[in-house]
């Protein structure tokens, strides 16, 4: 049982490219979500799904596009990187509403 | 909106020590639930203690427990006979109830657990 991976771990853009960040779970879990971490600060939410075909804005969206076409699968894009979005970006699953999440590895992004 | 405040950046304690993280939230809600995770240099999320605001009773988990005040709207975390695998940044997190993935974390703590 994987629980939730994330790829890659890390990755270095330059300034305007555009590349997207995998995240699959095989926990059948409903929820997911990705969130941010930047120095000395919590995760914050960026998007997040309640199911295939359902997706919606966390706290800090701008910048950042996600789909959920399966269940597994909560993949995030970023259109055109931007120096601001340098951070460490956490997937998680989780069963239920109520449920905690499982997080995967991280993945740390520098864009220079 | 809520927040979740945790008041003490850094923190340092003994082995075999007990220590006490602060954490404390700001919700108009009634029924939420509460969890600590801690993060390790490895860099992974894990999960320590959840509370539901619903239940009196303090959550524990082996040497870790929580000193739950609704009232107070405090959440504080003790860890009792500490050890070096205890080192990391502890998230403290709020979750209002059915609110799906709208986890709040706060800023967190780090400790250091010195042998």
């Amino acid at each position: 049982n994987a629980g939730v991976t994330q790829t890659p771990k890390f990755q270095v853009l330059k300034t305007g490219q555009s590349m997207t960040l995998q995240c699959a779970q095989d926990m059948n879990h409903e929820y997911m979500s990705w969130y941010r971490q930047d120095p000395g600060m919590g995760l914050r939410l960026i998007h997040y799904s309640v199911g295939a075909g359902i997706t919606d804005q966390g706290e800090v969206p701008n910048g950042y596009n996600v789909s959920r076409s399966t269940t597994e699968d909560f993949p995030l894009r970023l259109l055109s990187a931007a120096p601001s979005q340098t951070s460490v970006y956490f997937c998680a699953s989780k069963r239920g509403s109520n449920q905690p999440q499982h997080f995967g590895d991280g993945t740390r992004l520098s864009i220079l | 909106a809520q927040t979740v405040t945790q008041s003490q950046p850094e923190m340092s304690v003994q082995e075999a020590e007990t220590v006490t993280l602060s954490c404390t939230y700001d919700t108009s809600e009634n029924n939420y639930y509460l969890f600590w995770y801690k993060q390790p240099p490895s860099r992974q999320m894990i999960l320590v203690i959840r509370q539901e605001a619903y239940k009196q009773q303090n959550a524990t988990e082996n040497r870790f427990s929580v000193n739950f005040q609704k009232a107070a709207k405090s959440f504080s975390l003790k860890i009792s006979d500490s050890q070096l695998g205890d080192t990391a940044m502890y998230f403290c997190a709020f979750l209002p109830n059915n609110a799906g993935n709208m986890l709040t974390f706060g800023g967190g703590t780090r400790l250091m657990v010195k042998p």
